[in-house]
C-alpha cells in the first residue's frame, strides 16, 4: 500500500519553544492530509484538515495560531506546535488519502504516518 | 463530534476467538473501518466494510455490520499473542471532508 512517513517519531522540547512535525506521502500525491492528536488511552481526535495550496481547516476548539499547518506541496504537510506547553504533550498522527485508489467519494483507506510522540518539559 | 463507542478492554487466551464491538452514530456513514495500533506506533488498516454489506471475511478477520442498530463487530479467529494491540473502529466523519471519526479503542490482551 501507499506509504506515509512522519518525522520525527519522538521529540522532547522545552516549554515555550516551537516544534515542527513533517508528514510526507512517499509514493503518491496527497491533496488532502489530516492531522490527529491522541491522548493516552484516548481516541484519535481530528485537529485539522490540511489542503495543498490553501489554508487548513481546523476543528472546533483547535487553536490555529498555536498549531500551524502548512501544506506547501502535494507530498508534504507540516504541523508546527508554537510556544509549546506541557499540556501539548501528546501523540500526533497524520494521514493522507491516495487519490489513485479513491478518485471519487470517501476513501477506502487513509494511510497513516508512524506518529510523533511530543513531550514538552 | 459524534461519538463512536467501543468497550475499552478485552482479554482472551491464545487460540480463542476475539470479538470487538463498536457502535457508531452516523447513519449516513458509507464506510466503516477497523484499525490496529501497536504500542508507540501509527495505525494500520485491518479491514473495512461498505455500508450495504452485512459481513466481510478476510482470512482470520470477520466483520459484521448491523446497520439498523449501527453496530459493528470485528472477530479475530485463532487469536495470537501478536494480535495484542489497540483496535479502533472508525467511520467517515459526517462533515470532515472524509477524515475519520474514531472510537476510543479496545485494548486486546492475548495471554498464552
Amino acid at each position: 500500500g501507499a506509504v506515509v512517513s512522519q518525522h520525527p517519531s519522538r521529540v522532547i522540547c522545552k516549554s515555550g519553544t516551537s516544534v515542527k512535525i513533517e508528514c510526507r506521502s512517499l509514493d503518491f500525491q496527497a491533496t488532502t492530509m489530516f492531522w490527529y492528536r491522541q491522548f493516552p488511552k484516548q481516541s484519535l481526535m481530528l485537529m485539522a484538515t490540511s489542503n495543498e495550496g490553501s489554508k487548513a481547516t481546523y476543528e472546533q476548539g483547535v487553536e490555529k495560531d498555536k498549531f500551524l499547518i502548512n501544506h506547501a506541496s502535494l507530498t508534504l504537510s507540516t504541523l508546527t506546535v508554537t510556544s509549546a506547553h506541557p499540556e501539548d504533550s501528546s501523540f500526533y498522527i497524520c494521514s493522507a488519502r491516495d487519490p489513485r485508489t479513491t478518485p471519487r467519494g470517501p476513501n477506502t483507506e487513509a494511510f497513516f504516518g508512524q506518529g510523533t510522540r511530543l513531550t514538552v518539559v | 463530534g459524534e461519538d463512536v463507542e467501543q468497550s475499552l478492554f478485552l482479554s482472551v487466551r491464545e487460540g480463542d476467538s476475539s470479538v470487538i464491538n463498536c457502535t457508531y452514530t452516523d447513519s449516513s456513514s458509507t464506510y466503516l473501518y477497523w484499525y490496529k495500533q501497536e504500542p508507540g506506533a501509527g495505525l494500520q488498516l485491518l479491514t473495512y466494510i461498505f455500508s450495504n454489506m452485512d459481513m466481510k471475511q478476510d482470512q482470520r478477520l470477520t466483520v459484521l455490520l448491523n446497520k439498523k442498530d449501527k453496530h459493528l463487530s470485528l472477530r479475530i479467529a485463532d487469536t495470537q499473542t501478536g494480535d495484542s494491540a489497540i483496535y479502533f473502529c472508525a467511520e467517515i466523519g459526517p462533515n470532515s471532508g472524509y477524515a475519520l471519526n474514531f472510537g476510543k479503542g479496545t485494548s486486546l490482551l492475548v495471554t498464552p
